[in-house]
């Protein structure tokens, strides 16, 4: 299966701020996703990353707040904007594989705002 | 939307085995896919099945699927203090959305 590398695996940011987080995976995949897990919550899909285009938000996810970026096939970045206490949470990068029809996640990013 | 329900909290002894339910309501799911995550960390992928399959097993991991009543199980067999983590059910359909159950988390007591 393929191998993400997430960064940064955690970061302390002031309101207002914002945050992008990286993912790299070692092999070209067509679907990529970020989900955001609350504090003791399950996780909840924000977008799925398109190559080449415009990602596609959940409902509750708007562009403005999580801009997303997907340049390439490997390659994948999440903004949080203008952060809030309620952004503090753990994102994670996913992606699937088509061969084996299984998802795999990255370590995730946990973030806290103050 | 899609619901997949899952029971909060299960605790067993080392060496016991372990069953962790999951009930969800997407008739046209494809896969179901049982995740665990230890704390601090990602999502690790432990096992799926796709929904023509009734049974998979894998080591000391069995997965129960009953489609009729839209029923996912996990059987961890012989259960380690290694074992104790978070573990989500997780389905996905033609749209190759997951959707996640709220996870149970597994105390294996010594």
């Amino acid at each position: 299966s393929a191998v993400i590398s997430q960064k940064p695996s955690r970061d302390i940011c002031q309101r207002g701020t914002s945050l992008t987080i990286q993912c790299q995976v070692d092999s070209q995949v067509t679907m990529m996703f970020w989900y955001r897990q609350q504090p003791g919550q399950s996780l909840t899909l924000i977008a799925t990353a398109n190559q080449g285009s415009e990602a596609t938000y959940e409902s509750g996810f708007v562009i403005d707040k999580f801009p997303i970026s997907r340049p390439n096939l490997t390659f994948s970045t999440l903004t949080v904007s203008n952060m809030s206490p309620e952004d503090s949470s753990i994102y994670l990068c996913s992606v699937h594989h088509s061969a084996n029809y299984g998802y795999t996640f990255g370590s995730g990013t946990r973030l806290t705002v103050v | 939307g899609e619901d997949v329900e899952q029971s909060l909290f299960l605790s067993v002894r080392e060496g016991d085995s372990s069953v962790i339910n999951c009930t969800y309501t997407d008739s046209s799911s494809t896969y179901l896919y049982w995740y665990k995550q230890e704390p601090g960390a990602g999502l690790q992928l432990l096992t799926y099945i796709f929904s023509n399959m009734d049974m998979k097993q894998d080591q000391r991991l069995t997965v129960l699927l009953n489609k009729k009543d839209k029923h996912l199980s996990l059987r961890i067999a012989d259960t380690q203090t290694g074992d104790s983590a978070i573990y989500f059910c997780a389905e996905s359909n033609a749209g190759n959305m997951l959707t996640f159950g709220g996870g149970t988390r597994l105390m294996v007591k010594p």
